[in-house]
């Protein structure tokens, strides 16, 4: 088992329309989380951390975390074309390692006009 | 504005060559980390260093050794360069007592020949 997983997709979503990216991690004792976007061709920008259970909401962008499931979400409300990249779920190691930050794969989206 | 800086944008070497790549942050981090990033593969952690001459192995160390002489300063060196080391690298650094998310810089596209 993965210790991020996400769906490689593509998820294929309407401009306008609300995209929901998804992702589980294996660790109960990981505390932080975040969401990365990713250009092709460019390197990760850090979109979204959040620390505690519930819902984090930044702009159009709302990160969801329930530590219960194990599992992180985003949310793109109005979707835009300038929104389609591969999105990165990242979660903190554990111990000694806590600064180490484990990535998933990635989710590619593409907005559709 | 807070940087990683990656001396290189896009870099050819041949096979057999000692290759090195630089990294420099400003953000007085202690944490920096190399990953190399591969289609279908994701991002694989190389060396990490949390404080300066100290570093340790990620998940793919074979191949790889780094520098850190400065705080500021990291660098991978291939000591002796091989075509299965053609792809992406990235530096990024961080906070040491917690993650706040890493801050990467732009990038090292590596071919070997």
């Amino acid at each position: 088992q993965k210790e991020v997983e996400q769906n490689s997709g593509p998820l294929s979503v309407p401009e306008g329309a609300i995209a929901s990216l998804n992702c589980t991690y294996s660790d109960r004792g990981s505390q932080s989380f975040f969401w990365y976007r990713q250009y092709s061709g460019k390197s990760p920008e850090l979109i979204m951390s959040i620390y505690s259970n519930g819902d984090k909401e930044d702009g159009r962008f709302t990160a969801q975390l329930n530590k219960a499931s194990q599992y992180v979400s985003l949310l793109i409300r109005d979707s835009q074309p300038s929104d389609s990249a591969t999105y990165l779920c990242a979660v903190n190691g554990r111990g000694s390692s806590a600064s180490k930050i484990i990535f998933g794969s990635g989710t590619r989206l593409s907005i559709r006009p | 504005d807070v940087k990683v800086t990656q001396s290189s944008r896009y870099l050819v070497k041949r096979t057999g060559e000692k290759v090195f790549l630089e990294c420099v942050q400003d953000m007085d981090h202690e944490n920096m980390f190399w990953y190399r990033q591969d289609p279908g593969l994701g991002l694989r952690l190389i060396y990490f260093s949390y404080d300066v001459k100290m570093k340790e192995k990620g998940d793919i160390p074979e191949g790889y050794s780094v520098s850190r002489e400065k705080k500021e300063r990291f660098s991978l060196i291939l000591e002796s360069a091989s075509t299965n080391q053609t792809s992406m690298y990235l530096c990024a650094s961080s906070l040491f007592d917690r993650p706040y998310g890493y801050t990467f810089g732009s990038g090292t596209r590596l071919t070997v020949v």
